[in-house]
């Protein structure tokens, strides 16, 4: 079945960097596009970024462009999301989540990997 | 940037009961609406993509409505397991967006 495990969080201070980490498994990932959304302590979902299947295509939030970079790696089944320039507000549980049959419907969600962004 | 607008923010019903959950766009979003259901600790899942079509396994009870701008989440009968945040989400335009979320508590 469908399994996504996101890695790599932690406490890091303001104006650092992290980089998130998603290992995809029990499908094929090279054809579906993945995304990445937040969700800021006690706060609703957030989308952060898209990268499609065959890479021609990356969307950003306006809150995160130029700070965030999101990329894939095929041959290993990963979804990276660098993070940089972190600010407070950044804290939240980042989802990583597989786009269904070409589209932006999230319709499986890894557990989510925490990051925190405190001096 | 399209904003989903969720309404009520927090509806209180007793098992048994219906519920019905809104959500209006900003602006047209055709029918790229999809509805998620997501429980305290828990990642969001997937209930109904397309305004109308339930995901896999979703069960028959709920069932989703609309195009354009307005557009309703409705569960028949709840059972104990439906308490839960309701999110509704566009992907007709870029960014993509969320509402900003619906808590379904017990009465």
């Amino acid at each position: 079945q469908v399994q996504l495990v996101e890695s790599g969080g932690g406490v890091v201070q303001p104006g650092g960097s992290l980089r998130l980490s998603c290992a995809a498994s029990g499908f094929t990932f090279s054809t579906y596009d993945m995304h990445w959304v937040r969700q800021a302590p006690g706060e609703g979902l957030e989308w952060v970024a898209a990268f499609s299947y065959d890479g021609s295509s990356k969307h950003y939030a306006d809150s995160v462009k130029g700070r965030f970079t999101i990329s894939r790696d095929n041959s290993k089944n990963t979804l990276y999301l660098q993070m940089n320039s972190l600010r407070a507000e950044d804290t939240s549980v980042f989802y990583c989540a597989k786009g269904r049959s070409g589209s932006s419907i999230f319709d499986h969600w890894g557990q989510g990997a925490l990051v925190t962004v405190s001096s | 940037e399209t904003v989903l607008t969720q309404s009520p923010a927090t509806l209180s019903l007793s098992p048994g009961e219906g519920a019905t959950l809104s959500c209006r766009a900003s602006q047209s979003v055709s029918s790229y609406l999809a509805w998620y259901q997501q429980k305290p600790g828990q990642a969001p899942r997937l209930l109904i993509y397309d305004a109308s079509n339930r995901a896999t396994g979703i069960p028959a009870r709920f069932s989703g409505s609309g195009s354009g701008t307005d557009f309703t989440l409705s569960i028949s009968s709840l059972e104990p397991e439906d308490f839960a945040v309701y999110y509704c989400h566009q992907r007709h335009n870029w960014p993509l967006t969320f509402g900003g979320g619906t808590k379904v508590e017990i009465k």
